[in-house]
């Protein structure tokens, strides 16, 4: 079975500053691969996938994450963040030809962005 | 705007008083999911059904199971909650076949007193 794991529990970066949070996942088949964010009080939403091509996905808020294969990554990314970023973060990936219709999550990255 | 709604947002019950919790959704998809998430932990899988096909997940209790009587609505009985029971349970739902994304709804936070 396929698993999930994001190793920064909680980060904490002041506006302006560059972020990337890490998703590592086990899988040896083709995957599909998602990012998606909690704002506070409101209910998980996707923020990017992945399915084929281009490596390098844009998503939403300018946010985007690179899937590299070699290392069963796909590490989040933002240039600049803004206090609106503060959020929980999830990866989640899901094994295709094997209950195609199943996300598996990470246990999630709180990010806090002081003004 | 289609969506997936969950009621209640906030569900008080109490230890082995059976609770039903409810999700519907506007976007007519084929899969509609139940999942549980305890504070800081992913959220887990318990069930889904791909139209009226129902799938288990092996490590969900035998006190949790659903009903979906129709395309926009599913529910989530918890026969006799436990304390442990407590938790945020969220509704997603996807089209299924090659469209993996899921759209999930607000959540409900069970309490169990």
């Amino acid at each position: 079975a396929q698993s999930v794991s994001q190793h920064n529990h909680h980060v904490i970066l002041s506006e302006a500053a560059s972020l990337e949070l890490g998703c590592n996942y086990s899988y040896g088949g083709t995957v599909n691969l998602f990012w998606y964010v909690q704002y506070p009080g409101q209910h998980l939403q996707l923020l990017l996938k992945y399915f084929s091509g281009d490596p390098l996905v844009k998503g939403i808020k300018g946010f985007e994450a690179e899937f590299i294969k070699s290392k069963f990554s796909f590490n989040l990314r933002k240039p600049s963040v803004q206090w609106s970023d503060t959020a929980e973060y999830f990866c989640a990936v899901n094994a295709r030809g094997f209950g195609n219709e199943k996300l598996t999550f990470g246990t999630g990255t709180r990010l806090t962005i002081i003004p | 705007d289609a969506m997936v709604i969950q009621n209640p947002r906030y569900q008080v019950t109490q230890f082995g008083k059976p609770v039903t919790l409810s999700c519907s959704q506007t976007l007519n998809h084929n899969v509609m999911y139940w999942y549980q998430q305890k504070s800081s932990q992913a959220p887990k899988l318990l069930f889904h059904y791909y139209d009226k096909d129902f799938n288990n997940e092996a490590d969900t209790p035998d006190n949790f199971q659903s009903r979906r009587p129709n395309t926009s609505f599913c529910f989530l009985d918890i026969r006799s909650p436990g304390l442990g029971d407590a938790a945020m349970y969220l509704c997603a739902t996807s089209r299924g076949g090659i469209s993996y994304e899921q759209y999930f709804g607000p959540g409900t936070r069970l309490t169990v007193t």
